[in-house]
């Protein structure tokens, strides 16, 4: 089965500092999709990122990274130089093939302060 | 382009009431999933469809819960006899494809609020 840990369940840091959402995650299948997902306050999933199981390259886009490690069964994802704006709740999620919906994190809440 | 579009955004029903949800894919996506947001928590897979057919009702929670689409575009999520326990945010997300590899948008949500 499926299981997606998002041990983090909340982060206040303050503007400017870089903060990393840790993931973690469960899966009998050798191929598997990754995902995070930005809920601001107005409640809509924002896609940010997907990563395939056989592509383990570190991504980077602007301030946001993300560090895949299939060793470790992980997905962070880091943000530098935190803005107010990147307040939110933050989704990590995995598809597999046994199922075509997305299992998700429980959440990790990101409070920038100014 | 549009995004996936959902109606109403809020609801409040009393108790027993039966409820309709809307959703309006992102035209063309083949793929059209419900979840259910409980406070605090992430979403949980309710059902899904490639274009009318329902393909997966495994996460519904009871059979007050029904789900359609019968053209294959707009979908509707209806619950019957509301239980206070039904009270959440339901979410819809549509893909293009139908391998099931594909990147899920969701749109806005509907709150449901039951008394």
């Amino acid at each position: 089965a499926q299981k997606v840990t998002q041990a983090q369940t909340e982060i206040s840091v303050v503007e400017k500092e870089d903060v990393t959402l840790d993931c973690v995650y469960e899966t009998r299948d050798t191929t598997y999709y990754l995902f995070w997902y930005k809920q601001p306050p107005s409640g809509e999933l924002v896609f940010l990122i997907r990563r395939n199981s056989f592509d383990e390259q570190n991504e980077i886009s602007g301030r946001y990274s993300w560090n895949f490690q299939k060793s470790t069964s992980s997905f962070n994802f880091t943000i530098t130089a935190s803005q107010v704006v990147d307040s939110a709740v933050y989704f990590c999620a995995l598809k597999d093939t046994g199922r075509r919906a997305l299992t998700f994190g429980s959440g990790t809440r990101l409070q920038v302060q100014p | 382009g549009a995004g996936v579009s959902q109606s109403p955004r809020y609801k409040v029903a009393k108790r027993g009431q039966d409820v309709a949800l809307r959703c309006d894919p992102i035209s063309g996506h083949v793929s059209l999933f419900w979840y259910q947001q409980a406070l605090g928590q992430g979403p949980e897979f309710l059902t899904y469809f490639q274009n009318e057919a329902q393909l997966d009702k495994s996460g519904l929670p009871s059979d007050r819960f029904f789900a359609e689409r019968p053209e294959g575009s707009v979908s509707t999520l209806k619950i019957q006899r509301t239980q206070q326990e039904d009270s959440a945010v339901y979410l819809c997300a549509s893909s293009w494809g139908q391998r099931g590899a594909e990147t899920q948008y969701f749109g806005p949500g509907t709150r449901l609020l039951v008394l």
